[in-house]
């Protein structure tokens, strides 16, 4: 069964800190996404990566790194975290076709 | 870049009726469509796609139509159930060897009243 998983569900943090947020898929995937979902802003893309230790930058990447050092691991940091970073992320992975997504991770920064 | 545009952002419907959400893209190298659906806390998932040499596939209550001249792509559900509450989300993407990320639209709130 196709597998993406986060290690958080929920997360809270404080302005400043620094946030790591990490994926994981077992279907051998070259392909990896961060996305942040917004009410009414849909899905945006902030990172991808297809290669262990490539990456490039999506839609919204101010604010946001990414470390791919193993194919099936792919990790979103935020270097200070702010009070306009809260929101839901969400990893995927995708090989030629569909995309499968992680459950998500709710960030709350006060 | 590719731009996504979806409507309406919210559709209400009665059981049993049809319900028709409706997207256009804006770079014609794009082929391929998915269409993903989003249930209360839970992630997307693919329902059903379609690529840019066929204009329309059907999987049971769903189907999708493609009109590339116009470059815009419908999900269309009929007989629709409570169950097909959620927010759907269409895409764009050109298809190769998938390192060309989907693009998304912003989502509809699909609400099936019983």
């Amino acid at each position: 069964d196709v597998k993406v998983t986060q290690s958080s569900r929920y997360l809270v943090k404080r302005t400043g800190e620094k946030v790591f947020l990490e994926c994981v898929q077992d279907m051998d995937h070259e392909n990896m996404f961060w996305y942040r979902q917004d009410p009414g802003l849909g899905l945006r893309l902030i990172y991808f990566s297809y290669d262990v230790k490539m990456k490039e930058k999506g839609d919204i990447p101010e604010g946001y790194s990414v470390s791919r050092e193993k194919k099936e691991r792919f990790s979103l940091i935020l270097e200070s975290a702010s009070t306009n970073q809260t929101s839901m992320y969400l990893c995927a992975s995708t090989g030629l076709r569909e995309q499968f997504f992680g459950p998500g991770t709710r960030l709350t920064v006060l | 870049g590719e731009n996504v545009e979806q409507h309406p952002s919210t559709l209400s419907v009665q059981e049993g009726d049809s319900a028709v959400i409706k997207c256009t893209y804006s770079d014609s190298a794009s082929n391929y469509f998915p269409w993903y659906k989003q249930e209360l806390g839970k992630r997307p998932q693919l329902i059903i796609d379609i690529r840019s040499n066929v204009g329309e596939k059907k999987d049971q209550r769903i189907a999708v139509t493609l009109n590339k001249t116009a470059k815009h792509f419908s999900l269309h559900i009929t007989e629709t159930q409570p169950e097909d509450s959620a927010v759907y989300f269409c895409a764009a993407s050109l298809l190769k060897s998938g390192n060309t990320p989907l693009v998304f639209g912003k989502g509809t709130r699909l609400s099936v009243i019983a």
